[in-house]
């Protein structure tokens, strides 16, 4: 399996703060990585895929890059709505797909 | 829009089978643009991937489960199931289907989950 391993596991910012979230394979999976935001009793949410591309809907202050083993994902300037559970995800490897263990961003 | 939505018992008992539905509507599970899946979230615990199914039938499992899950299509019915078998307490979780989509032109596409399922609790005690 390739693991996927988030930094930090949580952070505190404050509202206007710019976060970045760093997510490491354990092999090179390209650029097939996706960006989860998950919100306390509610079902994950798709914000990035393709590590660099923003789904229908989502606000412009969210943006990813990275290509091979590392990737971010970066807010610009943190919202009290942006407080939630941020995964990666890989599907470089379709038979066997992985998430990161999950970055909880909470406000200072 | 297309919808998706999990059923099925909230309380298994050890070694038994937890069997879920997952019910789409809006479209067809037939397109040959999706594949369909299943994940689960312990109790204050990350994302698990369980595994996915074509419309083909054709499936691929995490490994970990590989022994005791199966997916499967009900096209009749527009739905997807999942059966995990001789559950114990390390199954209890809230189970997700979802819909995985390729995005861009890329071959081959990058798959990501666009459309889930509000999720059901499923407590095996």
């Amino acid at each position: 399996d390739i693991q996927m391993t988030q930094s930090p596991s949580s952070l505190s910012a404050s509202v206007g703060d710019r976060v970045t979230i760093t997510c490491r394979a354990s092999q090179s999976i390209s650029k097939y990585l996706n960006w989860y935001q998950q919100k306390p009793g509610k079902a994950p949410k798709l914000l990035i895929f393709g590590a660099s591309g923003l789904h229908t809907g989502v606000p412009s202050r969210f943006s990813g890059s990275g290509s091979g083993t590392h990737f971010t994902l970066t807010l610009s300037s943190l919202q009290p709505e942006d407080l939630a559970t941020y995964y990666c995800q890989q599907t470089y490897d379709m038979e066997s797909v992985t998430f990161g263990q999950g970055t909880k961003v909470d406000l200072k | 829009q297309v919808q998706l939505q999990e059923s099925g018992p909230g309380l298994v008992k050890p070694s038994e089978t937890l069997s879920l539905t997952c019910t789409v509507s809006g479209g067809s599970i037939s397109s040959t643009t999706y594949f369909w899946a299943w994940i689960r979230q312990p109790p204050g615990k990350g994302l698990e991937w369980i595994g996915r199914v074509y419309s083909s039938g054709d499936t691929y499992y995490n490994p970990s489960l590989n022994s005791r899950v199966t997916i499967s299509m009900e096209t009749s019915r527009n739905q997807f199931s999942l059966t995990l078998n001789s559950v114990t307490a390390a199954d209890s979780a809230v189970y997700y289907c979802a819909r995985l989509y390729a995005f861009g032109v890329a071959i081959p596409g990058i798959y990501a989950l666009d459309v889930w399922g509000q999720g059901t609790p499923v407590t095996v005690s």
